[in-house]
């Protein structure tokens, strides 16, 4: 079993849709949890960032961390065909000192 | 101004040799890194140094040897090339605190390697 467990998809909502991405994990260690968004060819890039359980909001995006049933979200409001691209969960703050623990990615596409 | 860079984007190179890829940030981060990304998507940690001492040393083939000669810069040497090892490797810069968490990663462009 992977560590990190994440729907490869591939994704395809219209332009406007709420999108709802998720990842289960199996470490009790993790203790920071973090969506990266990657573009194609590109080098995946922050988007959220959070430690504890509960809601953490940033624009059109909320992350959701439940780590009694080890579970994130990740909710794009209002999504834009920007919005297209891989997104990547990690898990951090395990055994080893700055690993990141990556899901396989989502491929999301919203179109016009 | 380029966070952090990779050379070369992309190295197309028959089985059998020897290549390296060099990466270098200007963050003034304490922290690099070395992932492979396989043609699924599926991002995964090689290795780590911190302040130039290797600290993540994953089940990684030995014919892969990293090198970090100051804290900007880390390279990645791989000998005998494999069809296996064709990927996107991307380089990888953060702080590390006294707690051993990591704050943002920061990622290069990356390295499309195709071994034929």
């Amino acid at each position: 079993q992977k560590e990190v467990e994440q729907d490869p998809g591939p994704l395809s909502v219209p332009e406007g849709a709420i999108v709802s991405l998720n990842c289960t994990y199996s470490n009790s260690a993790f203790q920071y949890f973090m969506w990266y968004r990657q573009y194609s060819r590109k080098g995946p890039e922050l988007l959220m960032y959070t430690y504890s359980s509960g809601n953490k909001e940033d624009g059109r995006f909320t992350a959701q961390v439940d780590k009694s049933s080890k579970y994130i979200s990740l909710f794009i409001r209002d999504s834009q065909p920007s919005d297209s691209a891989t997104y990547l969960c990690a898990e951090g703050g395990g055994t080893s000192y700055g690993k990141l623990t990556f899901g396989q990615g989502t491929i999301l596409t919203v179109h016009p | 101004d380029t966070a952090v860079s990779q050379t070369p984007k992309y190295l197309v190179t028959q089985m059998g040799n020897d290549k390296s890829i060099k990466c270098e940030q200007n963050l003034g981060h304490d922290t690099m890194y070395w992932y492979k990304q396989d043609s699924k998507k599926f991002l995964k940690i090689m290795f780590s140094y911190n302040n130039k001492e290797l600290i993540i040393n994953e089940t990684v083939p030995n014919r892969f040897s990293p090198k970090s000669p100051d804290k900007a810069h880390l390279n990645l040497h791989i000998n005998s090339l494999e069809l296996g090892d064709s990927a996107v490797y991307f380089c990888a810069s953060s702080h590390l605190s006294l707690r051993g968490l990591t704050d943002t990663q920061y990622f290069g462009p990356g390295t499309r390697l195709t071994v034929l």
